[in-house]
């Protein structure tokens, strides 16, 4: 079965620092990779994900991400925090059916340090 | 723009009461879904749906029926509710097909069951 793991599930960055959030996927089949940010009191929403081709993908409010195969990774990243980014992030990896299920790693609660 | 709504953003019920979450979509989708959402635990998938009138069971089905009579609206009814059962429950959707298709996130219904 594919699974997700996300080390540490609080992560504290200063304002204007850079921004990691480590992913790591077992998956026996091509995974297909997603990040989500769930803002208080919201649902989730959608900040990148990677399908095929370029292993670099970048997503909405400044964010990317790199798939690594060899490392089987999928980190995401920010150049500089802000504020605004105070929220719970998700990676997820599909599952090998045609059905679109995901697995959900436990996620980031990020806070940010003015 | 893509919306899926559910009916309550909060809810208290008592100790064996039947309760139902309702989830409705407008984007034509052929898959839904329902997870709960737990701190330090992720998101993990009760119930999908592929098709009207179709179900399957997720990672933690029990305690838990759904009902998708229209191919818009998605059910979650939890017969009698018990006090594990106090979470944030959250619906998704998403375009059958593709392992890469997106799930679109309602706001969830925060569940307190006393």
């Amino acid at each position: 079965a594919q699974s997700v793991t996300q080390l540490g599930s609080h992560v504290s960055v200063s304002e204007g620092a850079l921004v990691l959030l480590r992913c790591n996927y077992s998956s026996s089949v091509p995974p297909y990779l997603f990040w989500y940010v769930q803002y208080p009191n919201q649902g989730l929403q959608l900040l990148l994900k990677y399908t095929t081709g370029a292993t670099l993908v970048k997503g909405i409010n400044g964010f990317e991400a790199e798939f690594k195969k060899s490392e089987t990774s999928f980190h995401l990243t920010k150049p500089s925090a802000h504020m605004s980014d105070a929220a719970e992030y998700f990676c997820a990896v599909s599952d090998s059916g045609g059905n679109n299920r995901l697995a959900f790693g436990k996620g980031n609660q990020v806070v940010v340090i003015p | 723009d893509v919306k899926v709504t559910q009916s309550s953003r909060y809810l208290v019920k008592r100790t064996g009461e039947k309760v139902f979450l309702e989830c409705v979509q407008d984007m034509d989708h052929e898959n839904m879904f329902w997870y709960r959402q737990d701190p330090g635990l992720g998101l993990r998938l009760i119930y999908f749906s592929y098709d009207v009138k179709m179900k399957e069971k997720g990672d933690i089905p029990e305690g838990y029926s759904v009902s998708r009579e229209k191919k818009e609206r998605f059910s979650l009814i939890l017969e009698s509710a018990s006090t594990n059962q106090t979470s944030m429950y959250l619906c998704a959707s998403s375009r059958e097909g593709l392992r890469s298709e997106t799930q679109y996130f309602g706001p969830g219904t925060r569940l307190l069951v006393l």
